[in-house]
């Protein structure tokens, strides 16, 4: 059974940061380009990042660039998304998802939710 | 970059057959694929059409995906329609750079 698990949400004041972990089981992670995806209170679907298998090629919402970071470690089969400068519109869940190839989504994670408050 | 438009909302009645639009604001429908995800109340994102057109092991065949380039749209389209088919559902392309962009969602409603 495929698995993503996603951890490390919480409450983080606005300019501080955190880090999201996903662990995933029942497929080949190695495999597999991962993305975060996040979906603010009562809002739609936005994508965040990107990472290719290998993690040679990273991609981000303009929004995150120079604040986020996306990164994986194959050999713990775990993805991550450092969160830094955190503003109140960062607030969201958080899903952890991956596919085979890097414009879609087959596997989705439950979500971690990001609250960004003073 | 372009933008995906949906209808804010749909609704039609069980058994009948309903159709979501979602329409590229600039480039051609067809030069990257769409994909279509379900999210239940309260629950995470699900893939129901990939590719404009494929189905998921698991995906019922009620649902089904098409392309209309004369529209510059997609289509996702659900027959026989049932109460657990009340969801948002969101379209999704990405552009050459693998820049995701999400369609702003529909909430189907069944009554």
């Amino acid at each position: 059974e495929v698995q993503l698990v996603e951890s490390g949400g919480g409450l983080v004041q606005p300019g501080g940061s955190l880090r999201l972990s996903c662990a995933a089981s029942g497929f080949t992670f190695s495999s597999y380009w991962m993305s975060w995806v996040r979906q603010a209170p009562g809002k739609g679907l936005e994508w965040v990042a990107n990472i290719k298998q290998d993690g040679s090629e990273k991609y981000y919402v303009d929004s995150v660039k120079g604040r986020f970071t996306i990164s994986r470690d194959n050999a713990k089969n775990s993805l991550y998304l450092q969160m830094n400068s955190l503003r109140a519109e960062d607030t969201a869940v958080y899903y952890c998802a991956g596919s085979p190839v890097g414009w879609l989504v087959h596997y989705w994670g439950q979500g971690t939710l990001v609250t960004v408050s003073s | 970059n372009f933008m995906l438009t949906q209808p804010h909302s749909v609704s039609e009645s069980p058994g009948k057959t309903v159709t979501i639009s979602c329409t590229r604001s600039s480039g051609s429908i067809a030069s990257n694929y769409v994909q279509w995800y379900q999210q239940r109340p309260g629950s995470a994102p699900t893939t129901v059409i990939y590719e404009d057109n494929q189905r998921p092991s698991g995906v019922p065949d009620r649902f089904s995906g098409s392309i209309d380039s004369s529209s510059n749209s997609a289509s996702l389209t659900i027959s026989g329609l049932k109460t657990e088919d009340e969801a948002d559902y969101y379209c999704q392309s990405y552009d050459s750079s693998i820049y995701w962009v999400f369609g702003g969602g529909t909430k189907l409603t069944v009554l």
